[in-house]
């Protein structure tokens, strides 16, 4: 399996909040970043978080990390369509150098 | 927008030519990286270049050559390449700490989408 576990699909309406999950296997990491790809484009870094910490909020985002059962979640507020893209999580390993671990990605579609 | 600029955004190609993707980056970062990403997949890392030398070559076939002419550029030189190579190749890159020290997030490029006929 995988060593950072996303589920596929998110399907919620405009103005709901989204709730992300991510999973991750190795008790070494030090960063955990979230990425969103919209079609046709590269990753954009949409924030990160450092394993000493349990929460981190910027603007309508939230990031929760319970490092003891190794799950980190996104939650995006009054998510608008335009927030309707692919959401990768990522671990930066304490052995690994500078190297991300990204997990599969979770499709999230917003509906009017 | 990004800060890290890929040229050409697409690129047909086919098997017996030769061609160079190109990224630049002028935010002072002295790690720089090249990813293949698949259609619905994640980003899978190919080279890792640091201080403008090679660091890391994820066991990529000799058909792609990477190149760093300087801190600010990455080239991806293309050579004989086989149709399971069409993806979209991002770049990437972030700030480096010689000997450690906390390290900064990737920040990616649009990419070059890439399709071998």
């Amino acid at each position: 399996g995988e060593d950072v576990e996303q589920s596929l699909f998110l399907s919620v309406r405009e103005g709901d909040s989204s709730v992300i999950n991510c999973t991750y296997t190795d008790s070494s990491s030090t960063y955990l970043y979230w990425y969103k790809q919209e079609p046709g484009a590269g990753l954009q870094l949409l924030t990160y978080i450092f394993s000493n910490m349990d929460m981190k909020q910027d603007q309508r985002l939230t990031v929760l990390l319970n490092k003891k059962d190794k799950h980190l979640s996104l939650r995006i507020a009054d998510t608008q369509t335009g927030d309707s893209a692919i959401y990768f999580c990522a671990e930066r390993r304490a052995n690994a150098g500078n190297m991300l671990t990204f997990g599969g990605g979770t499709r999230l579609m917003v509906k009017p | 927008d990004t800060e890290v600029t890929q040229t050409p955004k697409h690129l047909v190609m086919g098997m017996t030519n030769k061609k160079s993707l190109k990224c630049e980056q002028h935010m002072g970062h002295r790690a720089m990286y090249w990813y293949k990403q698949k259609a619905k997949k994640p980003p899978e890392l190919m080279f890792v270049y640091s201080y403008e030398k090679l660091s890391i070559n994820e066991s990529v076939p000799s058909r792609f050559s990477p190149e760093c002419p300087n801190s600010s550029l990455l080239n991806l030189h293309l050579h004989a390449l086989q149709p399971e190579d069409s993806a979209l190749y991002l770049c990437a890159s972030s700030q480096e700490t010689r000997g450690g020290g906390i390290f900064q997030p990737q920040h990616f490029g649009d990419g070059t989408r890439l399709s071998i006929l």
